[in-house]
């Protein structure tokens, strides 16, 4: 079984500032997908960006950034450039190649500060 | 993205009544999933399926059912609620990128609270 860990409960940022989110996983498989989900206050989750195990160029989405050491099985998100609307629960996630059902981390809350 | 729904959006009933969550989507995916919300706990998966014919048992099913009467439509019941099964309900559904790869899509979640 797969188990996803964020270790960091809470964390703020000022406003323009860089965070970074961390997440560690177990998986005894070599092929699989990583997720970071927000949830705003309205609840909805919504995909953040996307790694591929098999790819070593991290991956990008804007202001989103993502470390990933698959040796360490370490998975970092960085938000460049904190937006208020960035203030949120951040969730990491992590998926095999078949059927893609999802694990996540317990969350990391995150404020970003004007 | 795809335009799932759940309803009803928030729901407060009572130990040992039946109550039926529901989810539909409109943009012709064949996998949907349920899934469970607690504090400090993030998602766990409660049931999926990968079509109509289709059901799974995911981390949590226990005192959990789901019926997929549509590739659009995907109910979570549970039978006889307690206490402990106070949470948010999420439903997702999932398709294939050009590259294979598969994204999930989330409702806007169903909060239940059980006296």
């Amino acid at each position: 079984a797969q188990t996803v860990t964020q270790s960091q409960p809470e964390m703020s940022v000022q406003e323009a500032e860089t965070v970074t989110l961390s997440c560690t996983y177990d998986t005894s498989e070599s092929n699989y997908y990583l997720f970071w989900y927000k949830q705003p206050p309205s609840r909805q989750m919504i995909l953040v960006i996307r790694q591929e195990a098999y790819k070593q160029q991290n991956a990008t989405e804007n202001r989103f950034s993502v470390n990933f050491q698959k040796a360490a099985k370490s998975f970092s998100l960085k938000i460049s450039d904190s937006q208020l609307g960035d203030t949120a629960m951040y969730f990491c996630a992590f998926a095999l190649n078949a059927g893609n059902m999802l694990t996540f981390g317990g969350g990391t809350r995150l404020m970003v500060k004007p | 993205d795809a335009d799932v729904t759940q309803t009803p959006r928030n729901r407060i009933t009572k130990t040992g009544k039946r109550i039926m969550l529901e989810c539909s989507q409109t943009k012709g995916h064949d996998r949907m999933y349920w899934y469970r919300q607690d504090p400090g706990l993030g998602l766990r998966l409660i049931y999926y399926s990968f079509d109509v014919k289709d059901i799974n048992k995911g981390e949590i099913s226990d005192g959990y059912s789901v019926s997929r009467q549509a590739q659009a439509k995907f109910s979570l019941s549970l039978e006889s609620a307690i206490p402990n099964q106070t949470a948010l309900y999420f439903c997702a559904t999932s398709d294939f990128g050009l590259g294979g790869e598969e994204t999930q899509y989330f409702g806007p979640g169903t909060r239940l609270l059980v006296l």
